[in-house]
């Protein structure tokens, strides 16, 4: 079985630039969910999707960050600009339901970001 | 809200010796209870986790877990570690009911010497 594919694997850019992270999760997995994971520190969630609905966006910086999975399978993250503080890896997992709580999340490479 | 508390952060062993890592979650409601290890260069995988039950779960490679409600704790266990066992441990907790995300810890990095 496939597991959850992200990338780029490593991006550099600069302040004030733009950026965009690509999420394949396992085939038939409903739930995807974007982290954030700042070095030091566990991840966080940024936003929750159920097939193409937001279910969770509650920790997104809207100002500078969006998310889309328009079809209900793959999904795209972008921040524009980018802060410094931007700098950090970004997780994308699966689960198959997202309606069970006990329900494994799968886990992608991440993307690590560095915003100089 | 909930939150995790992993006290150590940092965990040099030798070979053979016994672990224990702490986690300690703040919740009110029922939970759901997982550890993640992600080794190094790899992601993030599940090791084990608790939803109902026995409060002693066993997971891959001989880890074991115990979810201990009334000290809102749920502390990974080995009895003897291995070198391979090097990684970071992360302790994760979503709600019983309604959000499904997990809320982690900050982490604890396992060394073991050979």
């Amino acid at each position: 079985e496939a597991g959850v594919a992200q990338s780029p694997r490593y991006k550099i850019i600069e302040k004030r630039q733009s950026v965009a992270f690509w999420c394949n999760p396992i085939s038939g997995h409903a739930t995807l969910y974007w982290y954030q994971q700042i070095l030091g520190q566990g991840p966080k969630l940024l936003i929750q999707f159920q097939n193409n609905g937001v279910v969770d966006d509650s920790q997104l910086p809207k100002d500078r960050f969006s998310a889309e999975r328009l079809k209900g399978v793959d999904s795209t993250l972008k921040i524009q600009p980018a802060k410094l503080e931007d700098s950090a890896v970004y997780l994308c997992a699966s689960s198959l339901s997202g309606l069970a709580g006990g329900e494994t999340q799968y886990f992608g490479p991440g993307t690590r970001l560095l915003v100089l | 809200a909930q939150s995790v508390s992993q006290h150590n952060h940092h965990v040099i062993l030798s070979e053979a010796a016994s672990l224990e890592l702490g986690c300690n979650y703040s919740y009110g409601g029922t939970v759901n209870l997982f550890w993640y290890v992600q080794y190094p260069g790899q992601h993030l995988q599940l090791l084990l986790k608790y939803f109902s039950g026995d409060p002693l779960v066993k997971g891959i490679k001989g880890f074991e877990a115990e979810f201990i409600k009334s000290k809102f704790s749920f502390n990974l266990r080995k009895p003897s570690v291995q070198w391979s066992d090097t990684a970071e441990y992360f302790c994760a907790v979503n709600a019983g009911t309604g959000r499904r995300a997990l809320t982690f810890g900050s982490g604890t990095r396992l060394q073991v010497q050979p």
